[in-house]
């Protein structure tokens, strides 16, 4: 079956730092882009981050530039999302899904508050 | 970034009657390599998003033939032929031709 399992949600403090991960299965995770989505609470999807395949290249939205870092482990079909200087407005459902939304996890939320 | 814009943002639907969503981009979603990536996504309440539509037009394996999608340039369509109550969610458009890959605003299907 295909699957993409995320994990590594909370309850976190303004400031603090958070890591994100996704397990892969079912398909050839290394051939692959991944990324992730949010959604913040009764909102729309936004593109959080992405990786392709190799690693070779990657992407953030503005919103996110600077504090959050992806990154993949291909020998454990696993992508990650390091997240650092959390602010309220990071909190939202965190979603791992291929580059192309073929595949999408059941999320993990993410809360930002003191 | 370029800016995908739906409408309507609700759409009331009468069982077993036609729906459709319109998406815009605000540039034109034709690649280098002649392709137009726009793809569909329904997400069902408390659910996660679910691809319909890629590339314009191609459905998704499981997707039911109901669902259609057309379009080029910056114009683009999701049609259901005769809504199904299953339908109900929100729908969103994505490009994904350029970085970063940006959704537009979502519209809420529900039955009238």
């Amino acid at each position: 079956e295909v699957q993409l399992v995320e994990s590594g949600g909370g309850l976190v403090q303004p400031g603090e730092s958070l890591r994100l991960s996704c397990a892969a299965s079912g398909f050839t995770f290394s051939s692959y882009s991944m990324g992730w989505v949010r959604q913040a609470p009764g909102r729309g999807l936004e593109w959080v981050s992405v990786i392709t395949a190799a690693s070779s290249f990657t992407n953030y939205a503005d919103s996110v530039k600077g504090r959050f870092t992806i990154s993949r482990d291909n020998a454990k079909n696993s992508v990650y999302l390091q997240m650092s200087s959390l602010r309220a407005e990071d909190t939202a459902v965190y979603y791992c899904a291929t580059l192309g939304g073929d595949v999408w996890g059941k999320g993990t939320t993410i809360t930002v508050s003191s | 970034d370029v800016v995908m814009t739906q409408s309507p943002l609700s759409l009331p639907v009468i069982l077993g009657q036609p729906a459709s969503i319109s998406c815009r981009s605000s540039q034109s979603l034709v690649h280098s390599d002649g392709n137009t990536y726009l793809s569909w996504f329904q997400q069902r309440p408390g659910q996660s998003p679910r691809r319909l539509i890629y590339r314009v037009s191609g459905r998704d394996s499981r997707v039911p033939d109901r669902f259609s999608g057309s379009g080029s340039g910056t114009d683009f369509t999701l049609k259901i032929s005769r809504v199904e109550a299953e339908d109900v969610g929100v729908y969103y458009c994505m490009q994904g031709t350029y970085w970063p890959r940006t959704f537009g605003q979502g519209t809420k299907v529900e039955i009238k």
